[in-house]
């Protein structure tokens, strides 16, 4: 059982470069989320997608996009990158959003030059 | 908006000791979950324990334990023989129910002395 997985786990962008997180659940969740960690900060949400079909923005959402493609995918896209973007991105899911456990992926480092 | 504070940002225990760590929020809802996740070098988010606003009983999983006070906006995590495994940084995190809101406090890094 996979649980969230990540891709990719590292990646290095010039400033002004576009790139695609990509996240993928296989426990048939409803909601997903993305976060990014700043060094010694906690995380803080980008966006989230309570079901299929639906995002909202979360706390900083400036400077990304995100298409719930399917229930089992979520995806995070940055434009032109900056380099205040460089940070650990995590990909979550939860059953429903807001009750329960939130299952993370791995991370995925990201840094913009 | 809700606020999640750790005001501890280390902490250290010898092994085999209790270690208490602590947490206070803001929010003005009342239906909401509560928890603690443990970051190892890793980076990989782990769950250690969570407490759903509406029950009054303090969570509890083998070591862990919470001290949920909701009046206060108060839950702090007690570790109880610590162990060497246990050294991570620990997030506090506040989830509101059937909403997407979610606020992590900038966290607590645990040392474990041998």
């Amino acid at each position: 059982n996979a649980g969230v997985t990540q891709t990719p786990k590292f990646q290095v962008l010039k400033t002004g470069q576009s790139m695609t997180l990509q996240c993928a659940q296989d426990m048939n969740h409803n909601s997903m989320y993305w976060y990014r960690q700043d060094p010694g900060m906690g995380l803080r949400l980008i966006y989230y997608s309570a079901s299929e079909g639906t995002t909202d923005k979360g706390e900083v959402p400036n400077g990304y996009n995100v298409s719930r493609l399917n229930k089992r995918e979520f995806s995070l896209r940055l434009e032109s990158a900056a380099p205040s973007q460089t940070s650990v991105y995590f990909c979550a899911s939860t059953w429903t959003s807001g009750v329960g456990e939130l299952f993370f992926g791995e991370g995925s480092r990201l840094t913009v030059l | 908006a809700q606020t999640v504070t750790q005001s501890q940002p280390e902490m250290s225990v010898q092994e085999a000791e209790t270690v208490t760590l602590s947490c206070t929020y803001d929010t003005s809802e009342s239906d909401y979950y509560l928890f603690w996740y443990k970051q190892p070098p890793s980076r990989q988010m782990i769950l250690v324990i969570r407490q759903e606003a509406y029950k009054q009983q303090n969570a509890t999983e083998n070591r862990f334990s919470v001290n949920f006070q909701k009046a206060a906006k108060s839950f702090s995590l007690k570790i109880s023989d610590s162990q060497l495994g246990d050294a991570a940084m620990y997030f506090c995190a506040y989830i509101l129910t059937n909403a997407g809101k979610s606020t992590f406090g900038d966290g607590t890094t645990l040392t474990v002395k041998p």
